[in-house]
């Protein structure tokens, strides 16, 4: 099936020290999107790539970083994590050239942050 | 700016009674309107969708959706609710020429036994 894969499922690092997360799709959709979830609250979007193309959100803080090599990976980097940052990291796509397609989402990526 | 709100945090229902969760939005043309389930520790999954047509929507696991132009609404049903049912849900809205949603604070809905 066409998918969407985060991986790791849990990522546990140090305050301070860089971690990347990963996603990649078989869906070959334009857009990848990353949001960050805390805990009872609704998906909040950090940016979105369509295609090559990366649209920062205007609070994302500078902290939050994204690649995305070809269509099928992206991958959020977070240079220095804070104890803020613990949440979840949903990576999701979408095709907008066909607008009433809706996004995709993966499983997410639990981070804490010791 | 479209905007959504969801005016019930949590619910709590018997299993096999029947769920109702409100969703009011706020955009200047017909949008397009999504509702999500989120079991914990899990990503978001697709019930339903509505962008023109029929008002009332179908979607999976049982669930339907009714948009009331006049109300601003999109409220979500289920019949008879199972134990899985257990989940965060979150309606969302997208404008038809943009592709960013803009979702709902969410409801916990707690079934019991």
């Amino acid at each position: 099936d066409a998918m969407v894969i985060q991986n790791p499922r849990y990522q546990v690092t140090q305050f301070g020290k860089p971690v990347t997360l990963s996603c990649s799709q078989t869906l070959n959709h334009n857009v990848m999107y990353w949001y960050q979830q805390k805990s009872s609250q609704a998906p909040k979007l950090l940016f979105h790539y369509y295609d090559k193309d990366f649209n920062n959100e205007a609070d994302t803080p500078d902290n939050f970083q994204s690649r995305r090599p070809n269509t099928s990976f992206c991958f959020l980097d977070i240079r220095s994590p804070g104890l803020g940052d613990a949440a979840m990291y949903l990576c999701a796509t979408s095709r907008p050239d066909k607008a009433t397609q809706p996004q995709h989402f993966g499983d997410g990526t639990r981070l804490s942050i010791l | 700016a479209q905007s959504v709100t969801q005016p019930d945090i949590h619910i709590t229902v018997s299993e096999g009674a029947s769920l109702e969760l409100r969703c009011n939005y706020s955009y200047g043309a017909t949008p397009y309107l999504f509702w999500y389930v989120q079991s914990p520790g899990q990503g978001l999954q697709l019930l339903l969708k509505y962008f023109s047509g029929d008002t009332l929507v179908q979607g999976i696991k049982g669930f339907e959706a009714e948009f009331k132009r006049s109300q601003s609404s999109f409220n979500l049903r289920k019949p008879s609710v199972h134990w899985s049912d257990a989940a965060e849900y979150f309606c969302a809205v997208g404008p038809s020429n943009d592709y960013k949603l803009s979702f709902g604070a969410g409801t916990t809905v707690t079934v019991r036994a």
